[in-house]
């Protein structure tokens, strides 16, 4: 059984780093992007950006490109998300997700549990 | 960067009806690059449709995909009680983005 699962719920102050993880199993971790998407209390999706754990290659989107870093370990199967320096405003439930693709298609198949991270002050 | 534009934001229907959810694409999107997701409170969103029309693993044939260039359209033919919850469209284009959703609920 494919399964992701993350790291637990984070209290933190504005200023403060924080790394969260993602833990594949069930399949070959290196073969498949793992995405991370963000959603902000009551709100939708947000795609912040991809990890090929193969060989580690990002793609982030614009509006997330230098606020986060998106990272890798394939020996461990492990995906990371994390922040220098936080904001109230990354007050947020954090998701990561598989993709899949078949064919030319392609869809985020399998998801993490969601990670909530709370800054406050 | 390609906006996706859900509509309605709210529908209230009862079981057994049908719904028609739209999302429209700021952009012609190829047909391979649209998916479909469902989201209830307090759990992880879940893949119904990929590449526009196709079904996910597991999930009912009441629900299907249909469109193409800015169009896009997830039907639900006959409401279940499990059905009612939040509706998300994304595309895989350069970049990826998700529609703002919409919230199916119970008339």
């Amino acid at each position: 059984e494919v399964q992701l699962v993350q790291s637990g719920a984070e209290v933190k102050k504005p200023g403060e780093s924080l790394r969260i993880s993602c833990k594949g199993s069930g399949y070959s971790f290196p073969s498949y992007w793992i995405n991370w998407v963000r959603q902000m209390p009551g709100k939708g999706l947000e795609w912040i950006g991809k990890i090929d754990p193969g060989d580690s290659y990002i793609n982030y989107s614009p509006s997330f490109q230098g606020h986060v870093t998106i990272s890798a370990d394939k020996s461990i199967g492990t995906a990371y998300l994390q922040w220098s320096s936080l904001k109230a405003s990354d007050t947020a439930i954090y998701f990561c997700a598989r993709q899949h693709y078949y064919g030319s298609s392609v869809g985020f198949d399998s998801w993490g549990q969601g990670t909530l991270v709370t800054v406050s002050s | 960067e390609i906006v996706l534009t859900q509509s309605p934001g709210t529908l209230s229907l009862s079981p057994g009806e049908r719904a028609a959810l739209s999302c429209r694409a700021s952009q012609s999107l190829s047909s391979s690059s649209l998916a479909w997701y469902q989201q209830k409170p307090g759990q992880a969103p879940r893949l119904l449709i990929y590449g526009a029309s196709s079904r996910a693993t597991g999930i009912p044939d009441r629900f299907s995909g249909s469109g193409s260039g800015t169009d896009f359209t997830l039907t639900i033919s006959r409401l279940e009680p499990e059905d009612f919850a939040v509706y998300y469209c994304q595309q895989f284009g350069r970049s990826y983005t998700f529609g703002q959703g919409t919230k199916l609920e119970i008339k």
